[in-house]
């Protein structure tokens, strides 16, 4: 069966500092990756989503980034955090091809504030 | 106007209660409906997964689509303490990237 990890589950990061948060994903090869932002109480926001080994797409432009190193593995990385930059971090994967159903699967997330 | 509209809630029902959630949603291209359960500092999980339109029964829940109208809707029966969470429904016009519109969410409360 397939597992996804996220870490850490909780970071608290002071206003200016680097952060790379760390997603990888166990028992499926070549799957659709995305990052979320979740700001509490709201809804979520797409932040990257990836194809496939370095191919990463941005949907909102902002102080964040993220790197795809290996197939199953999905970075997300900011060189100064800003107090916006506060919420939940949400890693998804999705079945790439024809047995693909549309359907994402979530970590646990990861929970970012910054001070 | 927002792709996919979902009331927020809160929602409070007493334990027993049918609960209905809804989303409306504007691009006609969608093919792929889902509703996801997210406990409070969890992960979204899949719940219930449409193609087409119609109903689809999975225990206690029921998803309905009606493409004609734009409006899909999440039925919950005989509603327990533990389904309190909040609920979000999603949707996809289907392609490689795979990727989905999410509605807001609605925070459901089951008092028992």
């Amino acid at each position: 069966s397939q597992t996804i990890h996220q870490w850490p589950a909780t970071l608290v990061q002071p206003v200016g500092s680097p952060l790379s948060l760390e997603c990888t994903v166990e028992g499926t090869s070549n799957p659709n990756l995305y990052w979320y932002r979740q700001a509490a109480g709201r809804g979520l926001q797409l932040l990257f989503y990836s194809v496939g080994i370095g191919q990463i797409s941005s949907e909102v432009p902002q102080n964040l980034s993220a790197s795809r190193p290996q197939d199953r593995q999905f970075i997300l990385s900011s060189k100064k955090l800003l107090l916006s930059d506060s919420g939940f971090y949400l890693c998804a994967w999705s079945v790439k091809g024809p047995r693909r159903t549309e359907t994402q699967y979530f970590g646990p997330g990861t929970r970012l504030l910054v001070l | 106007q927002k792709e996919v509209e979902q009331d927020p809630g809160p929602l409070s029902v007493p334990e027993g209660a049918i609960v209905s959630l809804n989303c409306t949603y504007s691009n006609s291209a969608f093919q792929y409906f889902m509703w996801y359960r997210q406990y409070s500092r969890k992960g979204p999980e899949l719940l219930m997964y449409t193609y087409s339109s119609g109903n689809k029964e999975d225990g206690r829940f029921t998803a309905q689509v009606d493409k004609s109208s734009k409006y899909i809707s999440l039925f919950i029966r005989d509603s327990q303490p533990s389904d309190s969470a909040t609920y979000l429904c999603a949707m996809s016009a289907g392609g490689n990237t795979g990727k989905l519109i999410f509605g807001q969410g609605t925070t459901l409360q089951v008092k028992p």
